[in-house]
């Protein structure tokens, strides 16, 4: 049984660093054709890609936020981090983590809502 | 960047009515790779179909998919009052990864 769960702050203010860890199990990041991507959705808005990492540790961004983002992950602890540098009120969203299998999002954790504010 | 357009915005159906989404890409969206979700109000999203047509574990068999290229469609045969939900699409083919903005399918 797939499962990942998301954590990380509930607030953080403008300019600030958020880092973002799923946490799952089921499944191995180093099973080829595995990998782990973040998601986020603005309230009341639609989904937006982010980041994935793949097994053999190939890392893609969305080109929008790629200067900001970063992508890790801790094999041995079934983890992956997603750090997000000079965050704005914009970036208020729900954070998703999905286990991919090639490419395909098929398993998702519940979300995390961060919020921005000073 | 694949730009993925849905339509309707919203539709409104009364259960057991059948239910037509579309999604159009700005380019062709390679070897079908097409997804579809469904999300209700706060949940995170569930992959109904993959492949352009193939549907994922344990989802009904109402649900299908179609089209290749720039054009897909996602149908629901019969409207159960649990399909009641905002429905996406999402194309793996290329990256930047990309999704549609959501057609809403609500109760009339």
């Amino acid at each position: 049984q797939i499962t990942l769960k998301e954590s990380g702050p509930t607030l953080v203010k403008p300019t600030q660093t958020l880092t973002l860890t799923c946490t799952f199990s089921g499944f191995s990041l180093s099973t080829s054709g595995v990998g782990v991507g973040w998601i986020r959705q603005p309230p009341g808005k639609a989904l937006e890609w982010l980041a994935l990492i793949y097994w053999d540790d190939d890392k893609r961004y969305s080109p929008s936020l790629k200067s900001r983002l970063t992508i890790t992950k801790d094999t041995s602890e079934n983890q992956v981090v997603l750090t997000m540098t000079n965050m704005d009120p914009v970036d208020t969203a729900t954070y998703y983590c999905a286990h991919s299998r090639y490419s395909i999002f098929d398993y998702w954790g519940q979300g995390t809502l961060v919020t921005v504010s000073s | 960047e694949i730009v993925l357009t849905q339509s309707p915005g919203t539709l409104s159906l009364s259960p057991g009515e059948r239910a037509t989404l579309s999604c159009r890409a700005s380019q062709s969206v390679g070897s079908s790779y097409l997804a579809w979700y469904q999300q209700k109000p706060g949940q995170a999203p569930r992959l109904l179909i993959y492949g352009a047509s193939s549907r994922a574990t344990g989802i009904p068999d109402r649900f299908s998919g179609s089209g290749s290229g720039t054009d897909f469609t996602l149908t629901i045969s019969r409207l159960e009052p649990e399909d009641f939900a905002v429905y996406y699409c999402h194309q793996y083919g290329s990256s930047p990864w990309t999704f549609g903005q959501g057609t809403k399918v609500e109760i009339k």
